[in-house]
């Protein structure tokens, strides 16, 4: 039973760039949770996906946007990079009918230059 | 003011001993959930623990056990018999709110270091 996976691993672009992460959930997860961990910090809730639609959403800027397809997988698109976006972009996805233990990829090491 | 609070930023502790790891939270919600992860270097956050708001006996999985006391707004992971393994970050984390969805609010982490 494969966990939450996350692609790619690590990711270095320049300023003003675009950038999309990939999530595929645990098998039978209908819910995905983005977060982003700059070095030496918990992670920070960017938003959450449940039937292809953003439920919910933390403290951050109209760059940061999602989509959620049919098969639940999720991408997370940033425009316009900043230096302090350079962070550990953190998938996590949870199973219907709670309780809403989320469970984590490796995630995706973002270095914006 | 900070939600979750964890005021180790590093505990030691000699392999085969226990170590109680600290986690304090806000909240005026009634209904919330505490969870505890593991972040090896690699990075990967790893589930430990949960408990929720009204579980009237503390959370016990393995060698973790959380000491929930609700007055105190406290959630302390209590690692039995450390192992080497064991050296990683640790978080505390809570989704405020009765429903079972929601974001998580994680603390700043404490680094546990397993000496054999």
């Amino acid at each position: 039973d494969a966990g939450v996976t996350q692609s790619p691993t690590h990711l270095i672009k320049t300023r003003g760039q675009q950038v999309t992460l990939r999530c595929s959930p645990k098998s039978g997860h209908d819910t995905v949770s983005w977060y982003q961990q700059a070095l030496g910090q918990g992670p920070q809730f960017i938003f959450q996906y449940y039937e292809e639609e953003e439920r919910q959403r933390g403290n951050f800027p109209d760059r940061f946007s999602g989509h959620q397809f049919p098969n639940y997988s999720s991408e997370l698109n940033v425009n316009a990079l900043l230096l302090g976006d350079s962070a550990l972009y953190l998938c996590a996805s949870s199973p219907p009918g709670g309780p809403d233990t989320q469970y984590f990829g490796p995630g995706t090491r973002l270095t914006v230059l | 003011a900070q939600k979750i609070t964890q005021t180790q930023p590093g505990m030691f502790v000699q392999e085969k001993e226990a170590v109680t790891l600290d986690c304090t939270y806000d909240t005026s919600d009634p209904s919330y959930g505490l969870f505890w992860y593991k972040q090896p270097s690699s990075g990967e956050m790893i589930f430990l623990i949960y408990q929720g708001s009204y579980d009237q006996q503390n959370a016990t999985e393995g060698r973790y056990s959380l000491n929930f006391q609700k007055a105190r707004k406290s959630a302390n992971l209590v690692i039995s018999a450390s192992q080497l393994g064991d050296s990683a970050m640790y978080f505390c984390a809570m989704r405020e709110g009765g429903t079972s969805y929601g974001k998580l609010t994680f603390g700043q982490g404490t680094i546990l270091t397993v000496h054999p």
